[in-house]
C-alpha cells in the first residue's frame, strides 16, 4: 500500500517569489508520482508526473518536481509565482502495477500582491 | 475535445434516499475511476473500471455504495440509504491507459 504525506497544509507567498510544495510518500513498491492542480470551483488538473528516466520533471505553467527515491520526495518547485497559481495542489502516488491514485491532503497555496 | 463530465454538479438529498451520480467520460478512454473528495481533503480512491467490469472496488466503503458501467463508457456510481456521512464532492475520472487521469468537475452531495 502507499501513502502521501503533504507537509504543508497552506503556504502563503508573495507574487514573484520562489515556492517549495512539499511532498514525501512511503510504498513497498516502484511508484509513479504525480502532482495535480484544483483551482477553485474547478477539477484536477495534471501539472506533472515521474514514470521513470529524469528525475527532474518539468510541467505545464512553469511548475517542476524532483523525485528522491532516498528521500522519498516529490517536492514541486516554480522559481517565480503569479497570482493566477492560487490554487490547492495535491501530490498522488500510485503503485507500477496498480491504476487507482493515493492522494495526499492538499496544500493550498496562497499569493499574496 | 470534450472532457470528463459528471452530473448532476449539485445534489441535495435527505437522509436515507437513494442517489444516481453519473459520469460521461472522455470518448475512447477504457478505464474509469470513481473518487470521494470529503471537505478539506485530498480526493479517495472508490472504484476503477477497465472496460465493463470492475477491475478494483476496494475503495467502496460499504455495501450502500454500488457503481456499474454496462456498456464500457457512461458510468453511475449509486448510492444506497444515503447518510450525512456520505456528504462530499464525487469526483470521476478517465484514462486512456497511459498512466494519466482526467478528471471532471465533480458532483457536490449534500444529504441532509
Amino acid at each position: 500500500a502507499q501513502s502521501v504525506t503533504q507537509l504543508d497544509s497552506q503556504v502563503p507567498v508573495f507574487e514573484e517569489a520562489p515556492v517549495e510544495l512539499r511532498c514525501n510518500y512511503s510504498s513497498s513498491v516502484s511508484v509513479y508520482l504525480f502532482w495535480y492542480v484544483q483551482y477553485p470551483n474547478q477539477g484536477l488538473q495534471l501539472l506533472l508526473k515521474y514514470l521513470s528516466g529524469s528525475t527532474l520533471v518539468k510541467g505545464i505553467n512553469g511548475f517542476e518536481a524532483e523525485f528522491n527515491k532516498s528521500q522519498t520526495s516529490f517536492h514541486l518547485r516554480k522559481p517565480s509565482v503569479h497570482i493566477s497559481d492560487t490554487a490547492e495542489y495535491f501530490c498522488a502516488v500510485s503503485g507500477q502495477g496498480a491504476q487507482k491514485l493515493v492522494f495526499g491532503q492538499g496544500t493550498r497555496l496562497t499569493i499574496n500582491p | 475535445g470534450a472532457g470528463v463530465s459528471q452530473t448532476p454538479s449539485n445534489k441535495v438529498t435527505e437522509k436515507g434516499k437513494y442517489v444516481e451520480l453519473r459520469c460521461d467520460p472522455i470518448s475512447g478512454h477504457t478505464a474509469l475511476y470513481w473518487y470521494r473528495q470529503s471537505l478539506g481533503q485530498g480526493p479517495e480512491f472508490l472504484i476503477y473500471f477497465q472496460g465493463t467490469g470492475a477491475a478494483d472496488d476496494s475503495g467502496l466503503p460499504n455495501d450502500r455504495f454500488f457503481a456499474v458501467r454496462p456498456e464500457g463508457s457512461v458510468s453511475t456510481l449509486k448510492i444506497q440509504r444515503t447518510e450525512r456521512g456520505d456528504s462530499a464532492v464525487y469526483l470521476c475520472a478517465s484514462s486512456p491507459g497511459r498512466n494519466e487521469q482526467f478528471f471532471g468537475p465533480g458532483t457536490r452531495l449534500t444529504v441532509l
